[in-house]
């Protein structure tokens, strides 16, 4: 089983539309959990971090299920500019490691 | 403040040639992370330093490669010699001391060997 599963996509969703992602992990003993968002032939950025009790930052809303090892990332009202990939990340039992996943492709068409 | 700094952005070189990849951590960062991303692969870990020294090189697929870190501000990924296998994009990042996780990405090297 891969560290970090992602569903591969391609998502092609209307402006407006609501899209989620979804990511599985394989270590438990994962600490920390992340969304990274990677524009084409450009480095990953820090989309948001994921936290235990689920957090949102304004159209996007972060959940973490540590007893199924799932992730999920939701983007509602999805614009233009959401086109990107989106990387699940999560730590390992040490601290500084990111394991990513392969990533899953968006594309917000007008 | 710039961001991290990576040298050079494309290279194209031949099988069999020496390839340097180059980067420039952001200023005050104690921790910097060589990262290789293929299609088939995705992004991976090669090689981490913590305050200079060399911690984790688990991720260093085979001795052809080596990474050096001579002070805080500058660190070298060596290929040699190179191989059409190693044909990817080269992601430094780095991240600063203690605090939250986020490492932050310079804006890659796309080497491809021929």
């Amino acid at each position: 089983r891969k560290e970090v599963e992602q569903d591969p996509g391609p998502f092609n969703v209307p402006e407006g539309a609501t899209v989620a992602f979804n990511c599985t992990y394989s270590n438990s003993a994962s600490q920390s959990f992340f969304w990274y968002r990677q524009d084409c032939r450009k480095e990953p950025k820090l989309l948001m971090s994921v936290y235990s009790s689920g957090n949102e930052d304004g159209r996007f809303t972060a959940q973490l299920n540590r007893a199924s090892q799932y992730i999920s990332l939701l983007i509602r009202d999805s614009k233009l500019s959401d086109s990107a990939t989106y990387l699940c990340v999560v730590t390992g039992g040490s601290n500084y490691k990111l394991t990513f996943g392969k990533g899953t492709l968006l594309t917000v068409n007008p | 403040d710039a961001g991290v700094i990576q040298s050079p952005r494309h290279e194209v070189t031949e099988m069999g040639q020496e390839v340097t990849l180059r980067c420039k951590p952001i200023s005050g960062h104690n921790s910097l992370f060589w990262y290789r991303q293929t299609m088939m692969r995705g992004l991976e870990l090669l090689i981490y330093f913590n305050n200079n020294v060399p911690i984790d090189d688990s991720g260093m697929p085979e001795d052809r490669f080596s990474a050096k870190m001579p002070n805080a501000s500058f660190s070298t990924l060596k290929i040699q010699p190179s191989e059409p296998r190693d044909s990817a994009v080269y992601f430094c990042a780095s991240k600063s001391r203690g605090g939250p996780y986020e490492q932050y990405f310079g804006p890659g090297t796309r080497l491809t060997v021929t």
